[in-house]
C-alpha cells in the first residue's frame, strides 16, 4: 500500500484481557519495527523484524508482549493479561531494509486504553 | 546505549519569528541523527536526517539542523515560522548500522499569530 497501515486505530479493553494490534507495512519493505509512545514521552523501541524473524526484541517490556510476522509482511503485536500501564499509542514503522539511513515510515498508530 | 535530551517541552513563538529547538544526545559510538515531526492527529514524519558529510542538513520546508560533534548537539532551526509549523518535534538517534531509534521526549512548537 501507499503507507503503513495500523488497525484498529483505537482499542479499549478491560484489564486482564488479551489484545492484538495489526501492522501492514509498505509493500516491499523488509524491515518492520514496533514502538510504544506513552503520554508525554517519545516513542520507545519494542521489537524489530528483518523479514520473518525478530532480529531484536530487547525492547519488549516483559513476557506478556509478543509479536509475529509469519510471512514477512503483516505483523501482529500481541499483549496478554493487559494492565493499565500498557495504555499507550503503539506505533509501527517499516523501511526498505535495516539500514537507518533510508528512514522509517511510521503508521498513525493504535491507541490502546486499558480500563 | 544512546540517550536524547530535548531541553524544552514547549516552545511558543509568534508567526514569522525565528525558532530553535534544542537536542543533545549521548552515545559512546558513532550515530545517525534525525528530526521527526508529528502534526496534530497525524503520524510521525521524517523531517531531516544527518548520516555523514556536511554537518548542516535541510528539509524541504525551510528547517535546518546542524550536527555538532563536540557539543553532541543537533539543534533544529527555522528563520521564520508559519502557523502550519505548529506540531510536536522529536529528535532521535541511532547507532551507525544500528536497528533502532532512540527518541527524545519531544518539543511542542506552538506558533501564534
Amino acid at each position: 500500500g501507499a503507507g503503513v497501515s495500523q488497525t484498529p486505530s483505537n482499542k479499549v479493553t478491560e484489564k486482564g484481557k488479551y489484545v492484538e494490534l495489526r501492522c501492514d507495512p509498505i509493500s516491499g519493505h523488509t524491515a518492520l519495527y514496533w514502538y510504544r509512545q506513552s503520554l508525554g514521552q517519545g516513542p520507545e523501541f519494542l521489537i524489530y523484524f528483518q523479514g520473518t524473524g525478530a532480529a531484536d526484541d530487547s525492547g519488549l517490556p516483559n513476557d506478556r508482549f509478543f509479536a509475529v510476522r509469519p510471512e514477512g509482511s503483516v505483523s501482529t503485536l500481541k499483549i496478554q493479561r493487559t494492565e493499565r500501564g500498557d495504555s499507550a499509542v503503539y506505533l509501527c514503522a517499516s523501511s526498505l531494509n535495516a539500514r537507518e539511513q533510508y528512514g522509517y515510515t511510521f503508521g498513525s498508530g493504535t491507541r490502546l486504553t486499558v480500563v | 546505549a544512546q540517550s536524547v535530551t530535548q531541553l524544552d517541552s514547549q516552545v511558543p513563538v509568534f508567526e514569522e519569528a525565528p525558532v530553535e529547538l534544542r537536542c543533545n544526545y549521548s552515545s559512546s559510538v558513532s550515530v545517525y541523527l534525525f528530526w521527526y515531526v508529528q502534526y496534530p492527529n497525524q503520524g510521525l514524519q521524517l523531517l531531516l536526517k544527518y548520516l555523514s558529510g556536511s554537518t548542516l542538513v535541510e528539509s524541504i520546508n525551510g528547517f535546518e539542523a546542524e550536527f555538532n560533534k563536540s557539543q553532541t548537539s543537533f539543534h533544529l532551526r527555522k528563520p521564520s515560522v508559519h502557523i502550519s509549523d505548529t506540531a510536536e518535534y522529536f529528535c532521535a538517534v541511532s547507532e551507525v548500522y544500528g536497528n533502532k531509534l532512540v527518541f527524545g521526549a519531544g518539543t511542542i512548537l506552538r506558533v501564534k499569530s
